[in-house]
């Protein structure tokens, strides 16, 4: 099957610029998530989707930061502005739980290669 | 809240050499755990899984972990490394929910 997609791979912008990224999660994978991972830190939760419906961006910083995923499939993640501290890599991944994990290994999840964001 | 603990952030070893990442968990009703590896400039990927069962799980590339609940540990090992082996190791931990949350990660050197 094919993976999780993700792009651009690389990004670098200036701070207070916007930028986006694009996901699009393994097919019929119903939740999708977007990590973000400085360096030297481990992946943190930034917001996740069961279809088209938020489950959790309590660690959002929804002054900056937005994300989409209309229909449900793929997922669109914005800064605008962007910060020097949003220098990260941004994962993007999916699983195919859809709630309560009552199905052994619903929960595991797939990765993209992650989109690099460096912020001068 | 659900957390966990990797208690090196750096593990140097030698090739052929045993190898053990330590990951320690926040008690919870339900416990499902993971390895995740992440090889440089790419994304991370399952290497073992805790659901249930027996406490000893084995993963891909030979590494295998063992859930401890009275140590509440989810400990990696391996008995011997390889050059190859070289990444950086993520535990993960999920209460049952959806929601799973990482450690800060463990560097593994495996030295010629």
């Amino acid at each position: 099957e094919a993976g999780v997609a993700q792009s651009p791979r690389y990004k670098i912008i200036e701070k207070r610029q916007s930028v986006a990224f694009w996901c699009n999660p393994i097919s019929g994978h119903a939740t999708l998530y977007w990590y973000q991972q400085i360096l030297g830190q481990g992946p943190k939760l930034l917001i996740q989707f069961q279809n088209n419906g938020v489950v959790d961006d309590s660690q959002l910083p929804k002054d900056r930061f937005s994300a989409e995923r209309l229909k449900g499939v793929d997922s669109t993640l914005k800064i605008q502005p962007a910060k020097l501290e949003d220098s990260a890599v941004y994962l993007c991944a999916s699983s195919t739980s859809t709630g309560w994990v009552k199905t052994a290994g619903a929960n595991v999840l797939t990765f993209g290669a992650g989109s690099r964001l460096t912020v001068l | 809240a659900q957390s966990v603990t990797q208690l090196d952030s750096q593990v140097p070893v030698f090739e052929e050499a045993p190898v053990e990442l330590r990951c320690n968990y926040s008690s919870s009703v339900s416990v499902y755990l993971f390895w995740y590896v992440q090889y440089p400039n790419q994304g991370l990927q399952l290497l073992l899984k805790y659901l249930s069962g027996s406490t000893l799980v084995k993963g891909i590339n030979g590494f295998e972990a063992e859930f401890n609940k009275s140590q509440t540990s989810f400990h990696l090992r391996k008995p011997s490394v390889h050059i190859s082996d070289t990444a950086e190791y993520f535990c993960a931990y999920s209460g049952g929910y959806q929601k799973v949350t990482f450690g800060t990660g463990t560097k593994l050197q495996v030295i010629p």
